[in-house]
């Protein structure tokens, strides 16, 4: 039972390039979640999503763009990467949103230079 | 809007100590409180969730305990261990401003514990 993966484990972008963060959940969990966490600050929610083809913003959206086309998957994509985008990314699952644990994957260390 | 904060933003301890992390939060209406422990490197793992009707949670060494309407709770370790050395992080679900809710999280506190 891997839990939740993540892929690549860090990337170095150009200014206006893009790219997709891989995000795989083999716990059949509903919900899915993407956040980024900068140096010293806490997590902030980007998207989440409640199932196969339902995704909504979170707290901090702009410049990326999701979707969930099966439950294991939910792919980040950055498009026009811009150096405030330089974060870590974390993805989550949980079975189903509020009253439970969300499990954690690794995370994506991304630089935007 | 939630804010959690959480106090000290690091602590240095030697081995054998018991310890007292701080969270706190501005908006008393959560549906639960949850800490994690993130390790250098690596993703969040979750260590104690408290509903908002519990008063406290117990795992092993650790003791997070939840006073929701002075919008406070503290993570005891008890006899700490170097292995104990990590970030923790503190973060409440809250449904203010959102359908379905999320987590608000805090900055963490960075606990090193020396032999």
């Amino acid at each position: 039972n891997a839990g939740v993966t993540q892929t690549p484990k860090f990337r170095i972008l150009k200014i206006g390039q893009s790219m997709t963060l891989q995000c795989t959940q083999d716990m059949n969990h509903n919900y899915m979640y993407w956040y980024r966490q900068d140096p010293g600050m806490g997590l902030k929610l980007i998207y989440y999503s409640v199932g196969a083809g339902i995704t909504d913003k979170g707290e901090v959206p702009n410049g990326y763009n999701v979707s969930r086309s099966t439950t294991e998957d939910f792919p980040l994509r950055l498009e026009l990467a811009a150096p405030s985008q330089t974060s870590v990314y974390f993805c989550a699952s949980s079975h189903w949103t509020g009253g439970e644990t969300q499990y954690f994957g690794p995370g994506t260390r991304l630089l935007v230079l | 809007k939630q804010e959690v904060t959480q106090i000290p933003a690091a602590l240095s301890v030697p081995e054998g100590e018991n310890l007292v992390l701080n969270c706190s939060f501005t908006d008393s209406a959560i549906y639960n409180l949850q800490w994690f422990r993130q390790d250098p490197g690596k993703g969040l793992t979750s260590l104690l969730l408290i509903q908002s009707s519990q008063r406290e949670q117990t795992s092993g060494r650790l003791n997070a305990s939840l006073d929701k309407s002075s919008g406070r709770s503290t993570l005891y370790i008890a006899a700490s261990q170097p292995g104990d050395s990590a970030t923790y992080l503190c973060a409440v679900w809250s449904h203010r401003g959102s359908t379905l809710g999320r987590l608000y999280f805090g900055r963490g506190t960075q606990l090193t514990v020396w032999p």
